[in-house]
């Protein structure tokens, strides 16, 4: 059955960088887009951004444009998002996506989500 | 690229019909095959309940239904239950191949 497992909570402190792992099992990794998306305490989803597994390739959205990074290390199924400057608003779940074969498709597997604390 | 419109709320009793809108724009509700709908609980895993404007997942009830008609999507659930009270979420791709969510809307089963 298809899996995706992240990394553990993290605490940073402001201006600091995280990177959120996300291990993928039980389908062919390089087929299928890989997005990331949060969501703030109380708040609704936000998408992040999608990493195509299979060329590295990567679209981000503007507002995370310059601070985030989306990569993969691609024998050990594995997607990882890097994002730096850390800000308290940034305090969120982060939770790793499989789309489909093509990168407009929805999500229909979720990662279990990491937290990420913000705070001096 | 601004997030797309849903109503804060919804509500409806046992057996009911409720529709859920999601209203955006050209650039994506209006021009994308690619809208899916999402199911959350309170501090849970967000679920695919609707993908490509219409499709169910395997597994997912029937009762639920999506619809598109220019820059609004649609979900329906029908005959509602209790366990139907969630934030419901729907999402399209846009014309720059990313992705675009509603700000959510929360179901109350009276």
């Amino acid at each position: 059955q298809v899996q995706l497992v992240q990394s553990g909570a993290e605490v940073k402190k402001p201006g600091a960088s995280v990177k959120v792992s996300c291990e993928a099992s039980g389908y062919g990794f390089t087929g299928y887009y890989i997005h990331w998306v949060r969501q703030a305490p109380g708040q609704g989803l936000e998408w992040m951004g999608w990493m195509n597994p299979m060329n590295g390739a990567t679209n981000y959205a503007q507002k995370f444009q310059g601070r985030v990074t989306m990569t993969r290390d691609t024998p050990i199924t594995t997607a990882y998002m890097d994002l730096n400057r850390l800000r308290s608003d940034d305090t969120a779940v982060y939770f790793c996506a499989r789309g489909g074969d093509i990168a407009a498709a929805g999500q229909g597997y979720w990662g279990q989500g990491t937290l990420v604390t913000v705070s001096s | 690229q601004s997030a797309l419109s849903q109503p804060a709320s919804v509500s409806g009793s046992p057996g009911q019909s409720i529709t859920i809108s999601c209203t955006g724009t050209r650039s994506d509700v209006g021009v994308s095959k690619y809208v899916s709908w999402y199911q959350q609980h309170p501090g849970k895993v967000p679920k695919l309940m609707i993908y490509d404007v219409t499709n169910r997942p395997s597994g997912v009830s029937n009762r639920f239904s999506g619809s598109k008609s220019g820059n609004t999507a649609s979900l329906t659930i029908s005959g509602l239950q209790a366990e139907d009270e969630a934030d419901y979420y729907c999402s399209s791709s846009t014309s720059t191949i990313q992705v675009v969510f509603g700000g959510g809307t929360k179901v109350t089963v009276l």
